[in-house]
């Protein structure tokens, strides 16, 4: 298993257009979760999943966005619409949630796609 | 108020040097503290994870915390070149939930 993986790296887009991004998380791990980052700020929640279920989402995520995790494995962010405050690198994380195994805590970034919105 | 305070820096150090960084937070519930590093243009990568109050130690890391204060640090010993990047430091109420995350201090250690 190679870690989390993130395709596109880069996304440019025209305001207004829609854009997709994909995460393949660790195999083994249950829980997915989406973050946002700006320059020079930390990762800001968006969504996380516990296998298909979409167990919280924050304010953050607008109703322009969306995610999906269909079959508990990869999960895809869509923004419809995309605006200029939308530019942002978009971190996917994973996790063994629930284990006692504490060797397994904490989540597991993948490399981000780095959305720019002209 | 943010939920998590980190000093965003530049920290610059010179090689060998001992680094301390810190994070204050607001919320008394939170109990999972995370530290993670960041190089430019990558992913986070997570250095350490404590559960509740104490140190934890880990090769040249050590990670501490105080609730009473509501307060985390990080130390790096005999720091490197290659510790260069920026640290966020993260926490949460609940294990394997949401995460706050701080905003992130730069380091930089010079040769």
């Amino acid at each position: 298993d190679t870690g989390v993986s993130q395709d596109p790296r880069h996304k440019i887009t025209k305001r207004g257009q829609n854009v997709t991004f994909r995460c393949d998380p660790i195999s083994e791990h249950n829980r997915l979760y989406w973050y946002r980052q700006t320059l020079g700020q930390g990762p800001e929640f968006l969504t996380y999943f516990q296998n298909e279920a979409q167990l919280e989402k924050s304010r953050l995520l607008s109703d322009r966005f969306s995610a999906e995790r269909p079959k508990g494995s990869f999960s895809t962010l869509e923004i419809q619409r995309t605006e200029q405050g939308d530019s942002a690198m978009y971190l996917c994380a994973s996790s063994l949630g629930d284990t006692k195994d504490r060797a397994n805590y904490g989540y597991t970034f993948g490399s981000g796609t780095r959305l720019t919105v002209v | 108020q943010k939920e998590v305070e980190q000093d965003p820096g530049p920290l610059s150090v010179p090689e060998g040097a001992i680094v301390s960084l810190n994070c204050t937070y607001s919320n008394s519930a939170f109990q999972y503290f995370m530290w993670y590093r960041q190089y430019s243009r990558k992913g986070p990568e997570l250095l350490m994870y404590t559960y509740s109050s104490g140190n934890k130690e880990d090769g040249r890391f050590t990670a501490q915390v105080d609730k009473s204060s509501k307060y985390i640090s990080l130390f790096i010993r005999d720091s490197q070149p290659s510790d260069s990047a920026t640290y966020l430091c993260a926490m949460s109420v609940y294990n394997f939930n949401k995460f706050y995350f701080g905003s992130g201090t730069k380091l930089n250690v010079k040769p």
